[in-house]
């Protein structure tokens, strides 16, 4: 699988918008980008994924640039509940066996 | 409420005493896999399931069995533990798998301590 490169961690404060920023500039044509967060002391969650296009739904936007080489989860008003570590994944439907491969992901914190 | 359950969701145990960590899943779903997460590791895949009686080595097979008899279920079998399996694991389940845009549903994790 394609890997991607993450910030460590980011920092935001309550309310306001957040942008996590994802690179994959190795993404082949069929990989679908997944994200997914873990909130402390529970599993992994889904979040939302994509293709080619931009996609919303109710817990976030995922923004993906044209060359599909980058993109962004977008957190419309981050609250405290949304700190975790987000996991940004290329998703290769031909590697049928193992779905998704973690890498260190971003952990968010969010200032009341 | 559509879930994936494990239990237990602590365990200590010693060098050698077979142990098997369960996961239950009633979303009807196909795939079913187990990861382990570990500190700087990320999570990794240890084994997974396309469907019942079928089932195949991830990343880090080493040291652990599994089965799936039943769409359901999909134990984790470890029977001969060491320290080194010392470890928070997740079973996770999916429709099918195999597919691009298919999410996972993750359980709630078993944290296994191996004396």
């Amino acid at each position: 699988d394609a890997k991607t490169t993450q910030p460590n961690s980011m920092e935001s404060n309550e309310e306001e918008p957040v942008h996590l920023p994802c690179n994959h500039s190795t993404i082949s044509g069929t990989d679908y980008i997944h994200w997914y967060r873990q909130l402390p002391s529970q599993g992994p969650e889904y979040v939302i994924h994509g293709l080619t296009s931009n996609v919303n739904n109710r817990m976030a936007s995922l923004a993906i640039a044209e060359d599909r080489k980058s993109s962004t989860l977008i957190l419309h008003r981050a609250t405290l509940r949304d700190a975790a570590v987000y996991y940004c994944i290329l998703r290769d439907p031909d590697n049928a066996g193992n779905m998704l491969t973690f890498g260190g992901g971003t952990r968010l914190m969010v200032k009341p | 409420e559509a879930q994936v359950t494990q239990n237990p969701r602590y365990l200590i145990t010693v060098t050698g005493k077979k142990l098997t960590v369960t996961c239950s899943q009633n979303m009807n779903h196909e795939y079913m896999s187990w990861y382990r997460q570990d500190p700087g590791l990320g999570l990794r895949q240890i084994y997974y399931s396309m469907n019942v009686e079928v089932t195949d080595k991830g990343d880090v097979p080493e040291g652990y069995k599994v089965s799936r008899k039943e769409k359901r279920n999909f134990p984790l079998i470890l029977e001969s533990p060491s320290p080194n399996q010392t470890s928070l694991y997740f079973c996770a389940s999916s429709p099918r798998g195999g597919l691009g845009a298919e999410k996972l549903f993750f359980g709630s994790g078993t944290q296994l301590s191996v004396l």
